[in-house]
């Protein structure tokens, strides 16, 4: 059975850094492209950043280029995201989730249960 | 970007009855390399992540019930639940992967009447 775990989400006050991760389980991990979709309370899913199943290729939502760092650890079944400069409209919940293998698609057949970032003073 | 809109924002539906959400872009969609469109439908029920409904615009995710459909090509494409369960009542995304930034629709919330 394909799991997602995401943690590290809480609370961070305005300027600061989290890094979330994303466990892997139940599929050969090091042959799926991953991504990160956030969504704000009561908001609709916004995609954030997405990396090829060999680390080398990332790409990111203007939104978040410069700040947030997508990256992989295939050994350790393990999905990251490096968010610093938070901002208060960064406060969402962020889904790891991973991308179909088939080619050519990039549409998202299993996704995480989610971790809550908040950012506040 | 591709901006994806969906319509309507809330949709109430009895029981029984049909439900049609509508999704268009800002461009075509449709990929000439695969001879097909480039978009996904999904299913968020309160406090879950989305779940896989549609992809390439009209191939229904293996265990997703035959009361959920897709059509459209282009630009215009239509996610039609024939005959409304309760287990139905959820919010609903379209999405385009014709490129990056993938975006998806504002979302359309469906209700029982």
């Amino acid at each position: 059975e394909v799991q997602l775990v995401e943690s590290g989400g809480g609370l961070v006050q305005p300027g600061g850094s989290l890094r979330l991760s994303c466990a892997a389980s139940g599929f050969t991990f090091s042959n799926y492209w991953m991504n990160w979709v956030r969504q704000a309370p009561g908001k609709g899913l916004v995609w954030v950043s997405r990396i090829k199943n060999d680390g080398s290729f990332t790409s990111y939502a203007d939104s978040v280029k410069g700040r947030f760092t997508i990256s992989r650890d295939n050994a350790k079944n393990t999905l990251y995201l490096q968010m610093n400069s938070l901002r208060g409209e960064d406060t969402s919940v962020y889904y790891c989730v991973r991308e179909t293998a088939e080619a050519g698609a990039v549409y998202f057949d299993y996704w995480g249960q989610g971790t809550l970032v908040t950012v506040s003073s | 970007d591709i901006v994806m809109t969906q319509s309507p924002d809330s949709l109430p539906v009895s029981l029984g009855e049909r439900a049609t959400i509508n999704c268009k872009s800002s461009q075509s969609v449709f990929h000439s390399s695969y001879n097909k469109n480039t978009l996904a439908w999904y299913q968020q029920k309160p406090g879950q992540p989305p779940k896989l409904l549609i992809y390439w615009a009209s191939t229904r995710e293996s265990g997703v019930p035959d009361r959920f459909s897709g059509s459209g090509s282009g630009t215009d494409f239509t996610l039609t639940i024939s005959g409304l369960q309760a287990e139905d009542v959820a919010v609903y995304y379209c999405q385009q992967y014709y490129e990056t930034p993938l975006t998806f629709g504002g979302g359309t919330t469906v209700e029982i009447k």
